[in-house]
């Protein structure tokens, strides 16, 4: 059983469209970070989300980590074709903040 | 910010052999660094935590006699791949935290492919 359930797997639209990605759980966090990753490197963190019901913005990502603390969205609004890449949810583990439990990844494909 | 470094970005072997990853972490020490699995259009999965100065810890399913970590200095742990099979092929990437308890950064990844 996955620990994140991320959706969708893969995002196909057009420049200018907009798109939210989900990532849920049966479990609570005590937080859960964005990270985007381009082929052939290592991803990179967008954001941590750390309170219930907290909305984070970052330019035309919207970022939320639901009320309960088990589930969080990521909202781009007009796609461009530089926001191509994978988009990954992650908690950390145990003890650690640095050790992550990834879910599944979105791809996204952003077509001019 | 903080820089993590791996070594080399890409590596062709042959099935049999043993190729050795490097992790350093450039700006800042770490004495724990994690070692994680990519296949194509997958996610991240999580192989084991490198410690300074002590055993790596694997996680479930993971051959420790096979992905051998040595975690030698505060900035440099490596990741070895013994007896290297076709399936072994994956993206290895390393992460470290500057400061222990908080956000790691990644490396660059590290792109293997067994013949």
């Amino acid at each position: 059983t996955q620990l994140l359930e991320q959706s969708p797997q893969f995002l196909s639209i057009q420049e200018g469209e907009n798109l939210t990605v989900y990532c849920n759980s049966s479990s609570v966090f005590s937080s859960l970070q964005w990270y985007r990753q381009e082929p052939g490197e290592g991803p990179v963190l967008l954001v941590t989300v750390v309170t219930g019901g907290e909305v984070k913005k970052l330019k035309r990502l919207t970022f939320q980590f639901g009320d309960a603390r088990k589930d969080s969205s990521l909202h781009i609004t007009a796609a461009q074709p530089g926001d191509t890449g994978l988009y990954l949810c992650a908690v950390s583990g145990g003890t650690s903040y640095g050790k992550l439990t990834f879910g599944q990844g979105t791809i996204l494909t952003v077509h001019p | 910010g903080a820089v993590v470094s791996q070594h080399p970005s890409w590596v062709i072997c042959k099935s049999g052999t043993s190729v050795k990853i490097e992790c350093r972490s450039l700006d800042f020490q770490a004495t724990t660094m994690f070692w994680y699995r990519q296949f194509p259009k997958q996610s991240l999965m999580l192989m084991a935590t490198s410690n300074e100065g002590s055993k790596a810890t694997y996680e479930q399913g993971v051959e420790k006699d096979k992905f051998l970590i040595n975690h030698a200095s505060l900035t440099l742990s490596t990741l070895t791949v013994t007896s290297a099979h076709p399936e072994d092929s994956s993206f290895y990437i390393c992460s470290a935290p500057p400061v222990p308890g908080t956000e790691a950064f990644f490396g660059q990844g590290t792109r293997l492919t067994v013949v």
